[in-house]
């Protein structure tokens, strides 16, 4: 069985760009979560999402960040005009069938803005 | 909501030593597990345990769920078990886990 799967493992990028990272849940998986690990911190929730909802966004910043999780594909983390702020570990977890239960983590995309 | 403590901050051990590792919660949680970060980053699974005793190798874990706590032990400590013990739990059902700040072990041989 495949676990949580992301990409890219790394990603660099200027000041100004867009990073989009990518998370594919286990299969049979339909709650994917994002948590963001900043440079000696703990992990931090982002925003849970279901096939084509976004159930609670409360974790992510107001600006310039943005989640989706299509119908089809896996669910994407958008950053706009990244700044170097941005520079963290991004994880996605996923769960079976609700929020109670076991989340799965990835290996998490680490962020790099120059 | 919820605050997450966890203690001790760093560890160091001996290999082959055992060691118990602690998280409080201020309220109730549902869901509670316990991650190992290793040094590369990876964050891995190590126990869903919202409460009871659960074992896997020279892992244990314990969650009193009425005192709020959960305990981490691990024995006879290898090298390999260096890196990040992170608790983590959700109070509300809403799939929101919130982290400690893990313990940091590390093991010398």
């Amino acid at each position: 069985n495949a676990g949580v799967m992301q990409n890219p493992r790394h990603l660099v990028r200027r000041r100004g760009q867009e990073a989009r990272l990518r998370c594919s849940p286990v299969k049979g998986h339909s709650h994917v979560y994002w948590y963001r690990q900043l440079p000696e911190e703990g992990l931090k929730f982002m925003v849970y999402l279901q096939k084509e909802n976004i159930i609670d966004e409360s974790g992510m910043p107001k600006e310039r960040f943005s989640a989706e999780f299509p119908k089809e594909g896996p669910s994407i983390l958008r950053i706009q005009q990244v700044v170097r702020g941005d520079s963290a570990a991004y994880f996605c977890a996923s769960s079976r069938n609700d929020p109670m239960g076991a989340q799965y983590f990835g290996p998490g995309t680490r962020l790099l803005v120059l | 909501g919820i605050q997450v403590e966890q203690s001790p901050p760093d560890l160091i051990l001996q290999e082959g030593a055992n060691s118990t590792l602690r998280c409080n919660f201020s309220d109730s949680v549902n869901n509670l597990q316990w991650f190992h970060q290793n040094p590369w980053g990876q964050l891995i699974n190590l126990f869903y345990i919202p409460s009871g005793t659960k074992q896997n190798g020279r892992l244990s874990a314990t969650t009193v769920a009425t005192e709020r706590y959960s305990l981490l032990y691990i024995s006879s400590s290898q090298t390999t078990d260096s890196g990040v013990y992170f608790c983590a739990g959700d109070s509300g059902n809403t799939g929101k886990l919130i982290f400690g700040q893990g313990t940091t072990l590390q093991v010398k041989p």
